[in-house]
Order: structure tokens, then sequence, then C-alpha cells
């Protein structure tokens, strides 16, 4: 597609249930990021991919949280036993040549955990 | 702390007027990027400035960088309402991903 396309755009979800978040990349960008931010802050990082080496995921603050890239494209980040910490706005970002060079972010999926 | 953090945290300007950010940060870096972010929505790449480069222009930005003090700034000449969002700086330090500052809140006012 033209940009990085993000779904749903919204979600509401009950403390304790488990949640997937997608992320569709531009068409040949092999590199695909996660990132969090919280209200009013900065970005963290979450997982990296790219093409078909292992993921890197130092960025995961929990077991809950997992993710994965099927066929080098398409991405769901997976976060288990929903807590209200893990409120945020989820970011997706793919990347035709990783941090050498720009970043095509999507417009990011807000969670709420009530 | 974080690798890259912005300066000041908000800046209010009236249409017209240059805003200038700056970007601290730690480690030494292959390059820094700044992005946009305007309300609800995802980060826009706005510019990349190499390690080895001191200086750079894009439309109505000017980047600099300064690695022996480990900073760079941005600076919007000619602000426009229009210019009205958060805006980032962010590293790659050799690793896999880039890292992101806290962000300046900056509001032009028409």
């Amino acid at each position: 597609g033209a940009g990085v396309s993000q779904s749903p755009s919204n979600k509401v979800t009950e403390k304790g249930k488990d949640v997937e978040l997608r992320c569709d990349p531009i068409s040949g960008h092999t590199a695909l990021y996660w990132y969090r931010q919280s209200l009013g802050q900065g970005l963290e990082f979450l997982i990296y991919f790219q093409g078909n080496s292992a993921p890197d995921k130092s960025g995961l603050p929990s077991d809950r949280f997992s993710a994965e890239r099927t066929g080098g494209s398409v991405s769901t980040l997976t976060i288990q036993r929903t807590q209200q910490e893990d409120s945020a706005v989820y970011l997706c970002a793919s990347s035709l040549r990783g941090v050498v060079g720009g970043y095509t972010f999507g417009s990011g999926t807000r969670l709420t955990v009530v | 702390s974080q690798q890259g953090e912005e300066d000041p945290q908000a800046l209010s300007i009236q249409e017209g007027e240059n805003a200038t950010m700056n970007c601290s940060y730690k480690t030494s870096i292959n390059n820094l990027q700044w992005y946009r972010q305007n309300s609800g929505r995802g980060l826009v790449h706005l510019i990349l400035i190499r390690s080895n480069e001191r200086e750079k222009h894009s439309g109505r930005l000017r980047v600099t960088l300064d690695t022996s003090k480990k900073s760079s700034s941005l600076l919007i000449t000619a602000s426009r309402a229009a210019d009205t969002a958060s805006y980032f700086c962010a590293t790659d330090t050799g690793r896999r991903a880039l890292t992101f500052g806290s962000g300046t809140r900056l509001q032009v006012q028409p």
C-alpha cells in the first residue's frame, strides 16, 4: 500500500483480556518496528523485524508481549492478560534501509485497558 | 535517562517567528533524525543528518549537528499555524532500531 496501515485505530479492552494489533507495512520494506508511546511521552522501542532474520525482542516489557511477522509482510503484536499500564498508543513503522534511512510510521493503535 | 532529550519540552510562538528546538544525546551516533507528530497521528520523517555533516537544510527546516557537544538543533523559519505539532529527535547509535527522545511540543499561534 501507499503507507503503513495499522488496525484497529482504537481498542478498548477489559483488564485480563488478550489483544492483537495489526500492522501492514509498505510493500518492499524489509524492516518493521513496533514502538509504544504513553500519553505525552516519547517512543519506547518494543521489537524489530528485518527480513528473515531473528527479530530483536529486546524492548518487549514482559513475556505477556509477543509479535510475529508472517511472510515478511504483515505483523501482529499480541498482548496477553492486559494490564492498565499497557494503555498507550502502539506505533508501527517500516523502513527500506533500516536505521540508516527514515522510518514511515502508521497512525497507531490507541489501546485503553479498563 | 533517555539517549535523546529535547529542549524545551514546550514552545509557544507567534506565526512568522522562528522556532528552535534542541536535542542532546549521550552516546556516539551514525546519524540523527527529526520527526514531527501531529496530534493523534503517527510520526513523519523530516530530515536526517549524518555524523560527518554539520548542517543540513530542507525547505524551512535547518538542522545542525555538533558531535563534540553531542547535540543537534532544529530550526523552523517563518513558522505557520500548521507547524503546530510535537517534534522528536531520533538517534542511530548502531543498535538495530532508532532511539527517540521525549519530544518538544510546538504551538504556533495564528
